[in-house]
C-alpha cells in the first residue's frame, strides 16, 4: 500500500533555531514530490521536486529528494514565528493524485 | 486568492441529509481534484475530473459524488452524512510549478 511518512509530527523551536523536516514514500508510480505550508487554511505550494539530489530554494526554505532511499528533507533556516504551521509532504503520481503524508506541525516561539 | 473559488465556506447539516460542495477552478484549468481533511485522517484524495470526465479516484466512499460540468465547474455530494464525515473538502485545480492549487475549504460540521 502506498505510504508517505513525515517525522517529527510535531516540533517546537525558538526563532533563530534551524529545522530538518523529513519524508519518506513508498509511492508506486512515483512521479514528483510536493511540499506544502498549510496555516490556517488551504495549502499552500512551497516545492515541487521530481530529481534526486538538485536542491530546490526559496529564501531560508530549501528542500532535496532521494529517489533511491525514499525521502525527501525541508530545511527552514533562521525560523521565524511566521514559520508556525502544518508544513505537508505529497507524492504525485502518474495519475496525476497526490498522496499526503500526516504532516508536521512547526511550532516558533519568540 | 488563490484563483479556486469553494462554495459555501461553513455548512452545519444533521445526520442522514444529502449536501453539496460546489468548486470553481482557476480560469482555464481542466482539472478539479477533491480532498478531504479531517483531524484524525490528514487530507485525503477523493477524486479527480478532467474536463468533465473522471481520471482518477481515491478513498471516495459510495454515499459521496462528483461531477465537472461543462463550464468546469464542479460538485461533490455527500449524502446520508454522518457524524465522521465532518471535515474540510478542498478542491484544487492546475499546476503551479508543479504544485496544485487549492481552494480555501468548505467547512462541514455533521451534527
Amino acid at each position: 500500500e502506498d505510504k508517505v511518512v513525515q517525522s517529527p509530527l510535531s516540533l517546537v523551536v525558538h526563532e533563530g533555531d534551524t529545522v530538518t523536516l523529513n519524508c519518506s514514500y513508498e509511492v508506486t508510480n512515483f512521479r514528483s514530490l510536493l511540499w506544502y505550508k498549510q496555516e490556517k487554511k488551504a495549502p499552500t505550494f512551497l516545492f515541487m521536486l521530481t530529481s534526486s539530489g538538485i536542491e530546490k530554494k526559496s529564501g531560508r526554505l530549501s528542500s532535496i529528494l532521494d529517489k533511491k532511499e525514499l525521502f525527501s528533507i525541508l530545511n527552514i533556516t533562521a525560523t521565524q514565528t511566521g514559520d508556525s504551521a502544518v508544513y505537508l509532504c505529497a507524492v504525485r503520481r502518474n495519475n496525476n493524485d497526490m498522496r499526503f503524508g500526516a504532516g508536521t506541525r512547526l511550532t516558533v516561539k519568540p | 486568492d488563490s484563483g479556486v473559488t469553494q462554495t459555501p465556506k461553513h455548512l452545519i447539516t444533521a445526520t442522514g441529509q444529502r449536501v453539496t460542495l460546489r468548486c470553481s477552478p482557476r480560469s482555464g484549468d481542466l482539472s478539479v481534484y477533491w480532498y478531504q481533511q479531517s483531524l484524525d485522517q490528514g487530507l485525503q484524495f477523493l477524486i479527480q475530473y478532467y474536463n468533465g470526465e473522471e481520471r482518477a479516484k481515491g478513498n471516495i466512499l459510495e454515499r459521496f459524488s462528483a461531477q465537472q460540468f461543462p463550464d468546469l465547474h464542479s460538485e461533490l455530494n455527500l449524502s446520508s452524512l454522518e457524524l465522521g464525515d465532518s471535515a474540510l473538502y478542498f478542491c484544487a485545480s492546475s499546476v503551479v510549478g508543479g504544485g496544485y492549487t487549492f481552494g480555501s475549504g468548505t467547512r462541514l460540521t455533521v451534527v
